[in-house]
């Protein structure tokens, strides 16, 4: 089975500054999917950025972005120039690329993330 | 688009009631899951449906039933509620195929066993 570890509670964050949020996976497959939701106090889970394993590139989205080390099984994202709006908790979750397994995806904790003005 | 829209958001239920919460999807997506997220823990799959008419086991099935009668509805059962399951509950669906990976998520539902 795999695992989802994300190892910091809470973290925070001046606003304008760049703030990594960690995550640690542990699979014996060797395709497979990550991502990262922000779940804001509304409770929506908002997917924030996908990475496909089989891709060495670091996924980006604006300005968010990840450091996928496959060998290390370590997942971080990475928010530079931090807005208010990017306070939230942030999952880090795992999907195998089985067809069979569907898109159920197994979670991290959880990191809560505050940005201070 | 409504998406994946999640009734009630919030309810308070006895130990030992029995409620029902129901998941509708408007994006014709084969795959449906039922989650509950508690502090600490992030989300854990209760039950999840690869179609109509199928059912499957998550992480943490005890206590739960499911049901897919139709394919843009995955109904969630609790027969006698206990403290335990106090939770926040998340429906999600997905399209598979064509490198289609995500899930669509509801809006959750706070369920308080008394």
């Amino acid at each position: 089975a795999q695992t989802v570890t994300q190892s910091q509670p809470e973290m925070s964050v001046q606003e304008a500054e760049t703030v990594t949020l960690s995550c640690t996976y542990d699979t014996s497959e060797s395709d497979y999917y990550l991502f990262w939701y922000k779940q804001p106090p509304s409770r929506q889970m908002i997917l924030v950025i996908r990475q496909e394993a089989y891709k060495q590139q670091n996924a980006t989205e604006n300005r968010f972005s990840v450091n996928f080390q496959k060998a290390a099984k370590s997942f971080s994202l990475k928010i530079s120039d931090s807005q208010l709006g990017d306070a939230a908790m942030y999952f880090c979750a795992y999907r195998s690329a089985r067809e069979t397994s569907g898109s159920r995806l197994t979670f991290g904790e959880g990191t809560q993330l505050t940005v201070n003005p | 688009n409504a998406g994946v829209t999640q009734t009630p958001k919030f309810r308070v239920l006895k130990t030992g009631q029995s409620m029902t919460l129901l998941c509708a999807q408007d994006m014709n997506h084969e795959y449906m899951y039922w989650y509950r997220q508690d502090p600490g823990m992030g989300l854990r799959l209760i039950h999840y449906s690869v179609g109509e008419g199928t059912t499957a086991k998550g992480e943490v099935p005890d206590g739960y039933n499911v049901s897919r009668l139709k394919k843009q509805n995955f109904l969630l059962g609790l027969e006698s509620a206990a403290p335990s399951q106090t939770s926040v509950y998340f429906c999600a669906s997905s399209y598979e195929g064509q490198g289609k990976t995500e899930a669509f998520f509801g809006q959750g539902t706070r369920l308080t066993v008394v």
